[in-house]
């Protein structure tokens, strides 16, 4: 199993531009996590999906942040506009979710965005 | 809401030492607890799973265990080298009816050569 595979891994981009990250999940996993981490606010979650349906996106900062899960296999976290206050490591997690969640998280390696 | 706290932020030991970090959370209702590790500029590797039934994990020279009731769970390093220099991230499954792990500020650690 490869885990949980984000791209890409660095990313710098201006501000104003679109930025597009990209998840693939652990095969058999069926919710998937967004997180953001900077120095000041450690991880946050911003996002999650069961079945590929968005359960909780109460951590979405604002508009500009949106996130798809078009099957079970990709996600995507998109900003537009970007900003610099963007700038943050961004983590893609999946877990097996029954009903009784008794399954850890499996993290991917993250991608490092930076609005310049 | 549930809250997660680590202590010490930081902590330095020379190599060979056996260790313990503290994890506290304030929401006993909790499906499992994970612990993890975060290398510099690196993503998170999980350590050790333990669920609200079980009292400890050990995997080689970890062991952790859980104190449901009180709120606490401890990470023991034994024998510490320095790679296992990094920071380690407790966190928390919540039951609250959705799928979320609380996560606390982690404890970064050096051991010293």
């Amino acid at each position: 199993d490869a885990g949980v595979i984000q791209s890409p891994r660095h990313e710098v981009t201006e501000m104003g531009q679109e930025v597009t990250l990209r998840c693939k999940p652990i095969s058999g996993h069926n919710s998937l996590f967004w997180y953001r981490q900077t120095m000041m606010r450690g991880l946050e979650l911003l996002i999650y999906f069961n079945n590929n349906v968005p359960i909780d996106d109460s951590g979405m900062p604002e508009d500009r942040f949106s996130a798809k899960m078009p099957n079970a296999s990709f996600s995507t976290l998109k900003i537009q506009p970007s900003e610099p206050r963007d700038s943050a490591v961004y983590f893609c997690a999946s877990s097996y979710y029954s009903g009784y969640p008794n399954y850890g998280y499996t993290f991917g390696s993250g991608t490092r965005l930076t609005v310049v | 809401k549930q809250e997660v706290t680590q202590i010490p932020a930081a902590l330095s030991v020379p190599e060979g030492e056996n260790l313990v970090l503290n994890c506290s959370f304030t929401d006993s209702a909790i499906y499992n607890l994970q612990w993890f590790r975060q290398d510099p500029g690196k993503g998170l590797t999980s350590l050790l799973l333990i669920q609200s039934s079980q009292r400890e994990q050990t995997s080689g020279r970890l062991n952790a265990s859980l104190d449901k009731s009180s709120g606490r769970s401890t990470l023991y390093i034994a024998a510490s080298q320095p790679g296992d220099s990094a920071t380690y991230l407790c966190a928390v499954l919540h039951q609250t009816g959705a799928n979320n792990l609380f996560f606390g500020t982690g404890t970064r650690l050096t051991v010293i050569p």
